[in-house]
């Protein structure tokens, strides 16, 4: 069974600060798809970033970006320029693609929660 | 276009009794997943749906059931319900299974009191 495991449950970064999440996770699959989603508040997932195993290059959206390590099965995620509207729960999910990959079963983490300082 | 809709936003239901949740996804999708949100379990799958047909089902009791109509609503239900069951409920849906996103549904706070 594939496994995610976010090892920080609180972090905090000073507003316009970089700050970095981290997020490991365990599976025998080869093709796999690997997210960050945000909860703020309002409790709403919205998807963050996505990256698919098969593709060498870290995923770059915006001021977020990826550094995924397949081989040591490490997905960590760099906010850039962190700005108060970041402030929120962060979870990392695993997504299986094998099969065709005709599943959308998220696998997640158990969350960080990010605090931005002003 | 309208986003995942899920109702009621809060419930407060008795130990013993049933309950069932609804969600309506974004229009044109007919993929619709369900999780349980716990400060304790954290986010857990508990059921996938696609044209009606239910394609995956967490680890949960038989008392948690689901189903998919042919408008693609989806409705999940929880039966004798147990203090435990206090959660946040979310809802995703997606064009299809295997899409490259999943959006999400606001929740249903469920309190079992």
């Amino acid at each position: 069974a594939q496994t995610v495991t976010q090892s920080q449950p609180e972090m905090s970064v000073q507003e316009a600060e970089t700050v970095t999440l981290s997020c490991t996770y365990d599976t025998s699959e080869s093709d796999y798809y690997l997210f960050w989603y945000k909860q703020p508040p309002s409790r709403q997932m919205i998807l963050v970033i996505r990256q698919e195993a098969y593709k060498q290059q870290n995923a770059t959206e915006n001021r977020f970006s990826v550094n995924f390590q397949k081989a040591a099965k490490s997905f960590s995620l760099k906010i850039s320029d962190s700005q108060l509207g970041d402030a929120a729960m962060y979870f990392c999910a695993y997504r299986s693609a094998m099969g065709g990959g005709a599943t959308n079963k998220l696998i997640f983490g158990t969350g960080t929660l990010l605090a931005v300082q002003p | 276009k309208a986003g995942v809709t899920q109702t009621p936003r809060y419930l407060i239901k008795t130990r013993g009794q049933q309950v069932t949740l609804s969600c309506s996804p974004i229009s044109g999708h007919r993929s619709v997943s369900w999780y349980q949100q716990t400060p304790g379990q954290g986010l857990q799958f508990l059921f996938e749906y696609f044209s009606e047909t239910q394609r995956n089902k967490g680890n949960f009791p038989g008392r948690f059931s689901g189903r998919q109509f042919s408008n693609s609503r989806s409705e999940m239900n929880v039966s004798t319900l147990e203090l435990g069951d206090s959660a946040l409920y979310l809802c995703a849906s997606s064009p299809y299974a295997g899409y490259t996103e999943a959006f999400f549904g606001q929740g249903t706070r469920l309190t079992v009191v």
